[in-house]
């Protein structure tokens, strides 16, 4: 099955810069990747995704990049402000199962 | 949008009894349904698939028998933990899939907190 690695962890950014989560996966199968913000009790929201025919997608302030042949993808924050900080989740897909493997989770802190 | 709702949020049981967790899409049909289940500070780890008009799908590791899944209907999955356990206690998110767009949605339910005192 997917086995989905995210780094780092925990990753505190003073407020206005950028944060960087990184996640590789196993499955070549995959095609779908979102990402997802959650607070504590929530259901996950998601904040992005890509599909597996785009290396790029950006939306404002937030852009995920995409390398097939590495099987890697990341999560790019620009601008970070207070309200960013939470806990961040990747996930890899194969729309042919629709079986969602999650990375093991980065808890962001923005700085003020 | 298309919404996902579960029910109870919240549930505290006694350890040996069963408590059942429901998961119902509002204003679409979903064949299949998935439950997840995450321990406080973890990521969401994928329990079983929910076939509706057949038997649920169970991940490794995961207890078929303790963790029953009833898909009864299109629009409604049902979780529940048999003879729980203190160990039992987690975060159970159930998901199901809306492909009339061909985007393929992906929506969560709100999630169910289980405390088993």
């Amino acid at each position: 099955g997917e086995n989905v690695e995210q780094h780092p962890s925990t990753l505190s950014v003073q407020e206005g810069d950028s944060a960087v989560i990184k996640c590789t996966y196993s499955d070549s199968a995959s095609n779908y990747f979102p990402w997802y913000k959650q607070e504590l009790g929530k259901r996950p929201q998601l904040i992005i995704d890509i599909r597996s025919n785009v290396g790029e997608k950006k939306d404002q302030r937030i852009a995920v990049t995409l390398n097939k042949t590495a099987k890697h993808f990341s999560l790019h924050i620009t601008e970070t402000q207070p309200e960013d900080s939470a806990v961040y989740f990747c996930a890899a897909m194969d729309f042919g199962n629709e079986k969602l493997t999650f990375g093991t989770g980065t808890r962001l802190t923005i700085i003020p | 949008g298309a919404v996902v709702s579960q029910h109870p949020s919240r549930v505290i049981c006694k350890s040996g009894t069963s408590v059942k967790i429901e998961c119902r899409s509002l204003d679409f049909q979903a064949t299949t349904m998935f439950w997840y289940r995450q321990f406080p500070k973890q990521s969401l780890m994928l329990m079983a698939t929910s076939n509706e008009g057949s038997k649920a799908t169970y991940e490794q590791g995961v207890e078929k028998d303790k963790f029953l899944i009833n898909h009864a209907s299109l629009t409604l999955s049902t979780l529940t933990v048999t003879s729980a356990h203190p160990e039992d206690s987690s975060f159970y998110i159930c998901s199901a899939t809306d492909s009339r767009d061909s985007g393929n949605t992906i929506y969560f339910g709100e999630g169910s907190w289980l405390t088993v005192v």
